[in-house]
């Protein structure tokens, strides 16, 4: 069964570049099948998302977000990881990492696979 | 950028009753269209895709329509268990509509 977790800091000072990275297990991350993407919640509010990548290295990111956002994947360790740079308090957030199947039968699908979530703090 | 808005913003409804959340598209989309549901503190879990396929394990209660800008959630007859936020996503710019939360009457 995959499953996915996402690890990094919990504080990240304003200005500083946060890093996590979402541990894929169950499967392999280098299936042509899937994206892999990264989803964030402030308190209270809805989801955004932030960008997604493909086992190839391909990225699609959220344009207002695009300076700030990289997203890269190390298929040798089976985990995909993301960094925002230049944070503020509306950075505050729970991240997700999910996946994404290409197709399935032929319709294109959404984010069927999720982590639980990491609440990361943006504060000095 | 297409958006995506949600009606109504909360709902609320009782058990067995018929549930539905409309989202509508700033543009057409064709049928590029996923629906989930979020528990509080869970992660989202993908309901439809396609705007009318069911995901794999999910309830038959569980339906979605429409095609180009305009797209509906239902539920058929509501369980306690379905009391939870409610989200649109647009599977082009993968946007998340604002969400819709239905709580108990």
């Amino acid at each position: 069964q995959l499953q996915l977790q996402e690890s990094g800091p919990g504080l990240v000072k304003p200005s500083e570049t946060l890093s996590l990275t979402c541990t894929v297990s169950g499967g392999s991350i280098s299936s042509r099948s899937y994206y892999w993407g990264w989803i964030r919640q402030p308190p209270g509010k809805g989801l955004e998302w932030i960008g997604t990548i493909y086992y190839s290295g391909s990225t699609y990111y959220k344009s207002s977000l695009k300076s700030r956002v990289t997203i890269s994947v190390d298929t040798s360790k089976n985990q995909f990881s993301l960094k925002l740079s230049s944070v503020t308090a509306s950075d505050t957030a729970v991240y997700y990492c999910a996946r994404r199947i290409t197709m399935i039968r032929g319709v294109v699908s959404g984010f069927d696979t999720w982590g639980q979530g990491t609440q990361v703090t943006v504060s000095s | 950028d297409i958006q995506l808005t949600q009606s109504p913003s909360f709902l609320s409804a009782s058990v067995g009753d018929r549930v539905t959340i409309t989202c509508r598209a700033s543009q057409g989309i064709s049928s590029y269209l996923a629906w989930y549901q979020q528990k509080p503190g869970k992660a989202p879990k993908l309901l439809i895709y396609g705007a009318s396929t069911l995901q794999s394990g999910v309830p038959s209660r569980f339906s979605g329509s429409g095609s180009g800008t305009e797209f509906t959630l239902t539920i058929s007859s509501l369980q306690p268990e379905d009391f939870a936020t409610y989200y649109c996503q647009q599977l082009n710019s993968l946007t998340f509509g604002p969400g819709t939360k239905v709580d108990i009457k």
